[in-house]
């Protein structure tokens, strides 16, 4: 079944202690992304990845940090977590076809995370 | 700035009615504009416009594309209290740009 995994779906955790959310797809995409969602501002994108080892910043990107040493993993990490990152995270990934998400994403079943 | 504007922000309305939700995006090297339903979890897809004037249609859910005036619109015909949801438009270029979404709220 074509999914997109996020771990842990619910975390609470204080202020200062690093995190690091999982995200894997097996769909061979090429594209990931993170967003974050709170409420009356829909989703914004955090960081992107168009491939392995290509990473970029989204509208959000203060206080977090990406990876992509696979294709099929694209990590959040949270190096020193604050309370105004207490939100609802989203990975998600897309075919690009070029140079870009022209495809639909497949988004995670989302992660929530409360910051002490 | 880039930037997707939705409207309205919420909208109750009774089984039957149709409404008709609005996405205006400024999105530098636009592609196209995508719709997603989100219920309690994950955004599930709606539909995908690259091309100005040609409605999508999937059962009672409609959408249209207007390059020129930068906007899209969804329509729903029929409501049922299945389509209560977060409605997020979202415009694509490098990097996807959503809008803050329309809560609908059907009753019964």
């Amino acid at each position: 079944e074509a999914q997109v995994t996020q771990n842990p779906r619910y975390l609470i955790t204080v202020t200062g202690k690093k995190l690091t959310v999982t995200c894997s797809q097996n769909m061979n995409h090429e594209y990931m992304s993170w967003y974050r969602q709170d409420p009356g501002l829909g989703l914004r994108q955090i960081y992107y990845s168009m491939n392995v080892e290509v990473t970029d910043k989204g509208d959000v990107p203060e206080g977090y940090k990406v990876s992509r040493k696979e294709k099929r993993n694209f990590p959040l990490i949270l190096e020193s977590p604050s309370p105004n990152q207490t939100s609802l995270y989203f990975c998600a990934s897309s075919s690009t076809r070029g140079q870009g998400p022209y495809q639909p994403q497949h988004f995670g079943d989302g992660t929530r995370l409360s910051i002490l | 700035e880039d930037k997707v504007v939705q409207s309205p922000l919420s909208l109750v309305v009774h089984e039957g009615d149709t409404v008709t939700l609005n996405c205006s995006y400024e999105v530098t090297n636009f592609r196209s504009l995508l719709w997603y339903k989100q219920e309690k979890k994950a955004p599930t897809f709606l539909f995908m416009l690259t091309s100005s004037g040609i409605e999508k249609k999937s059962g009672r859910l409609s959408s249209i594309l207007d390059k020129k005036e930068l906007s899209s619109i969804l329509n729903i015909t029929a409501t049922q209290t299945g389509d209560s949801a977060i409605y997020l438009c979202a415009g694509s270029a490098q990097k996807l740009v959503f809008g803050q979404g329309t809560r609908l709220t059907i009753n019964p």
